[in-house]
């Protein structure tokens, strides 16, 4: 069964750079992810799909600052310049073995 | 512009019905699938339903199986979600999203779904 794991938090200081991991279950490292910011009393908004091929398509609007990268079974998202908007949580999310949409279980961006 | 309004939460006794709706704009629907997730009280978001742009490829959570019903009326612009047999753990807020290849591209607000007696 595919799952996604993700670290429960992370901070990192205004101005600094961080990255946020998301883990594929072994034999499903090909996946296509996409990943998700949800600030605090808001829905969530689409930041961006990670490709197999390393390529990644961007959500309206989102800034240069969010980047994704991958290793393997691991996908990445870096922030980089940090800013107090983005302290948030952030979702992974996979389309998974016997036709079911998975989420990894969030990561609580604390900025400093 | 892309716009995905929720509507129909509320409360609702267990073992009770709800229909939730969501109105779409800015984007041709019925060309694209439409997803339901939902998220629990201080929980992470959890997949519900997928359903086909015309409507006949339907997909469930095992939680929702069989209790709740997915459609569309792409003449309407509207993503439906019919809940029946609801339980304390069905309290969430419901987002419906639209589709890109598995992905959730767009998002609405959400709408508040308590089940209490």
């Amino acid at each position: 069964q595919l799952v996604l794991t993700q670290s429960p938090s992370a901070s990192a200081s205004l101005g600094a750079s961080v990255k946020l991991t998301c883990t594929l279950t072994s034999g499903h490292s090909s996946n296509v992810i996409a990943w998700h910011q949800q600030q605090p009393e808001k829905g969530p908004r689409y930041l961006m799909r990670f490709n197999s091929d390393g390529s990644h398509t961007k959500g309206d609007g989102i800034p240069d600052r969010f980047s994704g990268s991958s290793s393997g079974a691991e996908r990445y998202l870096t922030i980089s310049s940090l800013q107090s908007e983005d302290e948030a949580d952030y979702y992974c999310q996979t389309w998974g073995t016997g036709n079911q949409g998975v989420f990894g279980g969030g990561t609580k961006l604390t900025v400093l | 512009e892309v716009q995905l309004v929720e509507s129909g939460g509320g409360l609702v006794q267990p073992g009770g019905s709800l229909r939730l709706s969501c109105v779409a704009s800015g984007f041709r629907f019925s060309s694209y699938w439409m997803h339901w997730v939902r998220q629990a009280p201080g929980k992470g978001l959890v997949w519900v339903s997928l359903i086909s742009s015309d409507g006949s490829n339907i997909n469930y959570a095992d939680s929702v199986k069989g209790r709740f019903t997915i459609s569309r009326d792409n003449a309407k612009n509207t993503l439906n979600l019919q809940m029946s047999s609801l339980r304390a753990e069905d309290t969430a807020v419901y987002y419906c999203a639209r589709d890109y290849w598995g992905i959730a591209d767009y998002w609405g607000q959400g709408t508040l779904v308590t089940v209490s007696s």
